[in-house]
């Protein structure tokens, strides 16, 4: 069913590097976000999007940015990587109701050494 | 604001025994429920929702959960467990602030873990 997908699945990458995770939805979905996971954390959102040129920050500080130039693509980029940012990343899309129920990728496992 | 809390971040149990899965909520307006699952390796996919009616809604895989507005609780439960159980489970929530948009919140979730 799902008709999101993230690239790469995994990626291992030093410090100081830039690096562009990719998120894309075949759906039409206005609503796009993105969540970082810590194991036995929540799932902190740190950006989200309403529609193409909507871009928003979430409740989690986050050195990230994002852009939605494509309704379809919303990539997540980190300028200069820092073990800090060791985490799981999970792209997510919606329609633009609140009982409408979130599509997940399979996420982006990032290890900064 | 609204925030979410999974009382037990790890639940183990044998196979064929029942279940039960913790979720207190809070929130200052009406909101909508939801229970997603999330195998290894794998992103969350939807269990089940509550927007309004009966307070007991049935979900895939033989769940289901019961919405209780004066406890503000959706507690996840399964009559029986079975070894592909076995996977972390996020209670979220979803509501309007005022003069503010939906954006889901998620609990810390609670890991199942299903023995033979």
């Amino acid at each position: 069913e799902a008709d999101i997908y993230q690239t790469p699945r995994y990626l291992v990458i030093g410090t100081g590097k830039k690096i562009t995770l990719e998120c894309s939805q075949t759906m039409g979905h206005d609503k796009m976000y993105w969540y970082q996971q810590d194991p036995g954390m929540e799932l902190h959102l740190i950006h989200y999007s309403y529609g193409v040129n909507s871009t928003e920050k979430g409740d989690l500080s986050s050195e990230s940015t994002v852009s939605r130039i494509r309704t379809e693509h919303f990539p997540l980029t980190l300028e200069s990587a820092r073990p800090s940012h060791t985490s799981q990343y999970l792209c997510a899309s919606s329609q633009d109701k609140p009982q409408e129920k979130l599509f997940f990728g399979s996420g982006t496992q990032l290890s900064v050494l | 604001a609204q925030s979410v809390t999974q009382l037990d971040s790890q639940v183990p149990v044998f196979e064929e025994a029942p279940v039960e899965l913790r979720c207190n909520y809070s929130s200052s307006v009406s909101v909508y429920l939801f229970w997603y699952v999330q195998y290894p390796n794998q992103g969350l996919q939807l269990l089940l929702k509550y927007l309004s009616g009966s307070t007991l809604v049935k979900g895939i895989n033989g769940f289901e959960a019961e919405f209780n507005k004066s406890q503000t609780s959706f507690h996840l439960r399964k009559p029986s467990v079975h070894i592909s159980d076995t996977a972390e489970y996020f209670c979220a929530v979803s509501a309007m602030p005022s003069g503010g948009s939906y954006i889901p919140t998620f609990g810390r979730g609670t890991s199942l873990i299903v023995h033979p």
